[in-house]
Order: C-alpha cells, then structure tokens, then sequence
C-alpha cells in the first residue's frame, strides 16, 4: 500500500501568511493527488484536483503542485476562515489518505 | 443539484454486522461511482470501497474481507454492509461521488459499536 505523509501534523500561521502544507508519497503517484479541506462537523470538501486544479468555487489564494513523490498545498494569504484540517488523497493505487495537517491560527 | 445522503442506525453491538444506506439525487448511479469513507472520531480519513458505475466494486484490503458494497439503481441508492464489527470501527461513515476527486459527500451518519 502507497503510504501518505503529511508535515507538520499542525501549523500555526498569522493571517496574510504564505502557508505551505506538504504530502510525501511512499512511491510515485503519478500526480494522482487531490487536496481536501475539512473543517470541525463537517464533511470534506474538495480544493484542489490531478495535483494542481483548483475546484470549481474555490478561491485562487489555493494552489498545489508537485510531482513523483512530492506535493504541496499553498495558501497564498491565510485567512481566518482557512481555519482546517487539510487532507492529501492519492489515487494512484490502493486509494489513501494522508493523516492531515491541522491549520491553526497564531 | 446532486446531493448524497447516508442513513443507518447510530448504534451497532460488537461482532454485528452493520448496514448503512447511501441515498442519491440529482446523479444517475449507471454513469457515476460512489465511495465509502469513514472517519473515527478525532481522527484520518479512510477510503473503503467504491461501486463502479457498471456495478463493479473494489474494496481497502484492509477490510476487504468484511465489506461489502451493493446498489439499488431504481431507488439511487447505494448500500455498505460490513459484518465483525469491533469498537474500532466506531466512526463517521460518509459516502461521495466519484473514486477520486469528491466533488459531493454525504452529510455523514455517526456510527457507534457498543453494547
């Protein structure tokens, strides 16, 4: 099974930070990576797609990139409603999830 | 618009087997997959299986041998059931369009193993 790490486990950040949240890949996947944001009671909902296409609806401070092993999430100015568990989600085999970073504000 | 809706009993007794319903709209189940994911509390997110939209499944193999996925296309309505239910398998239980890149997810139904 493809293993999914994310770092930090828990980010502190002021607002209008630049935050970057990182996946790392056991193997390659192809890109095969989506982005999810969940908030506390809430179901998951879908920012980023195949890497780095954002969703319909999302606004354009998200962003991802990355290739192979390696992918990032960014948030170009961290707003207070960014306030989240933000998950990495590999589809390249086997589907799994990352354990998530948990993104507070300092 | 599409919307997914999971239902199933809050409660379920260890070594039981439980059955939730996953019921569509506005989304034709012949041309789109739909994925179990459950979350314990305070914990990931785990993928558990999906049912293709020719009727085909695949399952985690974690749980592979315990799961089942079924559907109703005349009702829109998916099925999970998985038996030899622990107190670990206590969660959130979601369902979503799609294998990857859920665009749509169920509200989530809370399931407890307990007796």
């Amino acid at each position: 099974d493809i293993q999914m790490t994310q770092s930090p486990p828990v980010l502190s950040a002021s607002v209008g930070d630049r935050v970057t949240l990182s996946c790392k890949a056991s193997q390659n996947i192809n890109k095969n990576l989506d982005w999810y944001q969940q908030k506390h009671g809430e179901a998951p909902k879908l920012l980023i797609y195949y890497t780095n296409n954002l969703q319909t609806g999302i606004p354009s401070r998200f962003s991802g990139s990355g290739s192979g092993t390696d992918y990032t999430l960014t948030i170009s100015s961290l707003q207070p409603e960014d306030v989240a568990t933000y998950y990495c989600y590999q589809y390249n085999s086997g589907p799994t999830f990352g354990a998530g970073t948990k993104l507070e504000l300092k | 618009q599409v919307q997914l809706k999971e239902s199933g009993p809050g409660l379920v007794q260890p070594s039981q087997t439980l059955s939730l319903t996953c019921t569509v709209s506005g989304l034709s189940l012949t041309s789109n997959s739909v994925s179990w994911i459950r979350q314990p509390p305070g914990k990931g997110l785990e993928w558990m299986g999906v049912i293709w939209s020719n009727g085909g499944t695949d399952y985690n193999s974690a749980i592979k041998s315990r799961l089942s996925i079924s559907r109703d296309t005349s009702k829109s309505q998916v099925f999970l059931k998985m038996n030899s239910l622990q107190t670990e398998d206590t969660a959130m239980y979601f369902c979503a369009r799609s294998y990857y890149s859920f665009d749509y997810w169920g509200q989530g139904v809370m399931v407890t193993v307990s007796s």
